[in-house]
């Protein structure tokens, strides 16, 4: 069966630091993947997502950008965190044909100080 | 443009009914449905593929209409882990990305 992780559960990170997420996916080939941000009693923003390695789709401007290295890794960067960075991540994946469902990771919840 | 869910918050009795609605302003080539538990990610419970079709989970199914443009989330004898926030995410065509409405906070009391 297929599995998402995506570290760390929660980092606090003070304005300016660069960050580092990571997500992987296990048991499927080809995935989509998806960046999604989620502030406190709010709905999903969608971030990135990416339909192959080095196939990366922006939907937001803004001082985050993603990689996918490796056909199952997706990676969420910033070099200078802002306080307005500050939320819930959460990676996804799925299945590349038709519309088909998503499914989470854990998530992260940053802090930035 | 992102679709619209009503109520955005909605209070039940263990064993009360609860309708959730999702409206789109453009025709929907399909509709998700996920509920996120406080603190935790959102977990898939069903998508529906074409206009007319119902679907059913347990004691929670759904509606496709696609002349109005609306999907809805019938949540039966409601039990207390029910509670959570419900998204619909809407697909406008084939190859389009999901779009997630605002929530619907539900809360199911003994």
């Amino acid at each position: 069966s297929q599995t998402i992780h995506q570290w760390p559960a929660t980092l606090v990170q003070p304005v300016g630091s660069p960050l580092s997420l990571e997500c992987t996916v296990e048991g499927t080939s080809n995935p989509n993947l998806y960046w999604y941000r989620q502030a406190a009693g709010r709905g999903l923003q969608l971030l990135f997502y990416s339909i192959g390695i080095d196939q990366i789709s922006s939907e937001v401007p803004q001082n985050l950008s993603a990689s996918r290295p490796q056909d199952r890794q997706f990676i969420l960067s910033s070099k200078k965190l802002l306080l307005s960075d500050s939320g819930f991540y959460l990676c996804a994946w799925s299945p590349r044909s038709g519309s088909s469902p998503q499914h989470f990771g854990d998530g992260t919840r940053l802090s930035i100080l | 443009q992102q679709p619209v869910q009503s109520p955005q918050a909605v209070i039940l009795r263990e064993g009360e009914d609860a309708v959730i609605n999702c409206s789109s302003s453009k025709a929907l080539y399909s509709v998700h449905w996920y509920r996120q538990k406080h603190g935790e990610a959102p977990v898939f419970l069903m998508i529906l593929l074409k206009g007319g079709e119902q679907k059913g989970h347990e004691k929670i199914s759904a509606s496709f209409n696609e002349k109005k443009q609306q999907s809805s989330l019938y949540l039966t004898a409601s039990q207390l882990s029910y509670s959570g926030t419900y998204f619909c995410g809407t697909v406008w065509n084939a190859g389009n990305m999901l779009t997630f409405g605002g929530g619907t906070r539900l809360m199911v009391k003994p």
